[in-house]
């Protein structure tokens, strides 16, 4: 299995620039994790979906973050308008119904 | 709230030297402990799940042990590529889906 997908794995934009980042699960998961990690903050969960229905977005930080799941094989995490403070590193995991996350490499954002 | 206290943040050993990390954890009904290993720029990868107070698990050099307040990793004479970020989350018994609380994580360093 190739594991959890993410693209892209760097992104380097303008504040105020949109910033659409893009997952794909393993396979045969049907719960998906959008996470962001900080050296502040540490691994904060987002949002997580559960056969492609949003279930908890509290952890979403504010109305610019949006998160869509159209289909079993696709997520995707949008910013719109990007703030230099988004800059993180964003992590994608999925998990089947036995629980265990797996993550996939990670889309490193940085916003000027 | 469930919390997930790691410490210490930093740990250095010499090759050879044994030691363990702390995972201390609230939760509402504990339903599972996981680690994870992270290495600089790649996302978390899973190690073991705990499940029960007095449960232990082992991975080569690596052993989790669990309690009802606390779980310990346990190195024993580590190698310079054991040196990574080692996360600890819990997910709850509320939780009716697969969420985890992730703790701050021990960054390990082991020298030659």
């Amino acid at each position: 299995d190739a594991g959890v997908i993410q693209s892209p794995r760097h992104e380097v934009t303008e504040m105020g620039q949109e910033v659409t980042l893009r997952c794909k699960p393993i396979s045969g998961h049907n719960s998906l994790f959008w996470y962001r990690q900080t050296m502040m903050r540490g691994l904060e969960l987002l949002i997580y979906f559960n056969n492609n229905v949003p279930i908890d977005d509290s952890g979403m930080p504010e109305d610019r973050f949006s998160a869509k799941m159209p289909n079993a094989s696709f997520s995707t995490l949008k910013i719109q308008p990007s703030e230099p403070r988004d800059s993180a590193v964003y992590f994608c995991a999925s998990s089947s119904p036995a629980g265990t996350q797996y993550f996939g490499p990670g889309t490193r954002l940085l916003v000027l | 709230e469930d919390q997930v206290t790691q410490s210490p943040e930093a740990l250095r050993l010499q090759e050879g030297e044994s030691s363990s990390l702390n995972c201390s954890y609230t939760v509402s009904g504990l339903r599972g402990l996981f680690w994870y290993r992270q290495d600089p720029g790649k996302g978390p990868e899973f190690l073991f799940t705990l499940y029960s107070a007095g449960e232990e698990k082992e991975k080569e050099r690596l052993k989790a042990t669990l309690t009802k307040k606390e779980s310990f990793l346990h190195i024993t004479a580590p190698k310079p590529e054991d040196s990574a970020t080692y996360l600890c989350a819990v997910q709850a018994g509320n939780n009716a889906g697969n969420m985890l609380t992730f703790g701050g994580g021990t960054r390990l360093m082991v020298k030659p």
